[in-house]
C-alpha cells in the first residue's frame, strides 16, 4: 500500500545531542517536504526538495539540514539538539510534473522534545 | 503572492450542529485550494480539494466546500457534526507552478456534547 512513514513517532533527548527524523515515502513521489509545526498549530516550510540531489530552505529559517539521496527517503538531521527545537515534525510528498496540482500526502508525525 | 486567512482559531460547537469554517484566499492566478484535517497526535488528512469545475465539493466525513471566486473564499460545511469531529482544520491553496502547498494558521473545530 502506498504510503508515507515517519519515525520515531516520539523523541526525547537532551541537549547536544544529533539527532536524525527519518522520512519515507512508497507513493512514487518525487516531491517532498518537511515542516515544523508549532504548539500553536501553524505549519511552517522549512525544507523541500523536487528530486534526488535536489533540496532548498523553505520559508521559515532552520538549524536542520537534509538529504536526497534516494528518491523515497528524505532524512531531517539536527547536529546539536537544543529546547528551541521542541516542536512536531510532518514529512509530507506530492507529485511533480506539469498537471501537479501540489496535492501533498502527509506522515504522521515526529513529535520531538529537547530537555 | 499568495496567502491564507482563516478567520476564526478556534469554533466550539455542540454535537449535531451545523458548522462553517472560514477560509479566505488571495492570488493573482487560477488556484488549487484544500482543506485537511489533523487529529491529535496525527498528521493531516485530505478532506476534500477543489480543482476545477463544480465550485460545490463533497468531502470525507459528510464535509463539503463552495468555492467562490469573486469573494476569494473557500468555506467548508457540515450539516450536522459529531464528537469525532474534534480536530484542527486546515485550509491550503496551491497555483500550477509553485513549489509547494500555502497553509492558514488553522481553526480547532471543539464539538461539545
Amino acid at each position: 500500500e502506498a504510503d508515507i512513514y515517519q519515525t520515531p513517532r516520539y523523541l526525547v533527548i537532551g541537549t547536544g545531542k544529533k539527532i536524525t527524523l527519518e522520512c519515507s515515502q512508497t507513493m512514487g513521489h518525487d516531491k517532498m517536504y518537511w515542516y515544523q509545526q508549532d504548539p500553536g498549530m501553524e505549519l511552517h516550510l522549512i525544507h523541500y526538495s523536487y528530486g534526488v540531489n535536489s533540496t532548498e530552505k523553505g520559508d521559515l529559517s532552520s538549524e536542520s539540514t537534509v538529504s536526497r539521496i534516494r528518491t523515497e527517503h528524505f532524512p531531517l538531521t539536527l547536529e546539536s539538539a537544543r529546547p528551541s527545537h521542541t516542536s512536531q515534525y510532518l514529512c509530507a510528498s506530492s507529485e511533480s510534473g506539469p498537471s501537479s496540482y501540489n496535492e501533498q500526502f502527509f506522515g504522521p508525525g515526529t513529535r520531538l522534545t529537547v530537555l | 503572492a499568495q496567502s491564507v486567512t482563516q478567520l476564526d482559531s478556534q469554533v466550539p460547537v455542540f454535537e449535531e450542529a451545523p458548522v462553517e469554517l472560514r477560509c479566505n484566499y488571495s492570488s493573482s492566478v487560477s488556484v488549487y485550494l484544500f482543506w485537511y484535517v489533523q487529529y491529535p497526535n496525527q498528521g493531516l488528512q485530505l478532506l476534500l480539494k477543489y480543482l476545477s469545475g463544480s465550485t460545490l465539493v463533497k468531502g470525507i466525513n459528510g464535509f463539503e466546500a463552495e468555492f467562490n471566486k469573486s469573494q476569494t473564499s473557500f468555506h467548508l460545511r457540515k450539516p450536522s457534526v459529531h464528537i469525532s469531529d474534534t480536530a484542527e482544520y486546515f485550509c491550503a491553496v496551491s497555483d500550477r507552478g509553485r513549489r509547494a502547498l500555502t497553509f492558514g494558521s488553522g481553526t480547532r473545530l471543539q464539538v461539545q456534547p
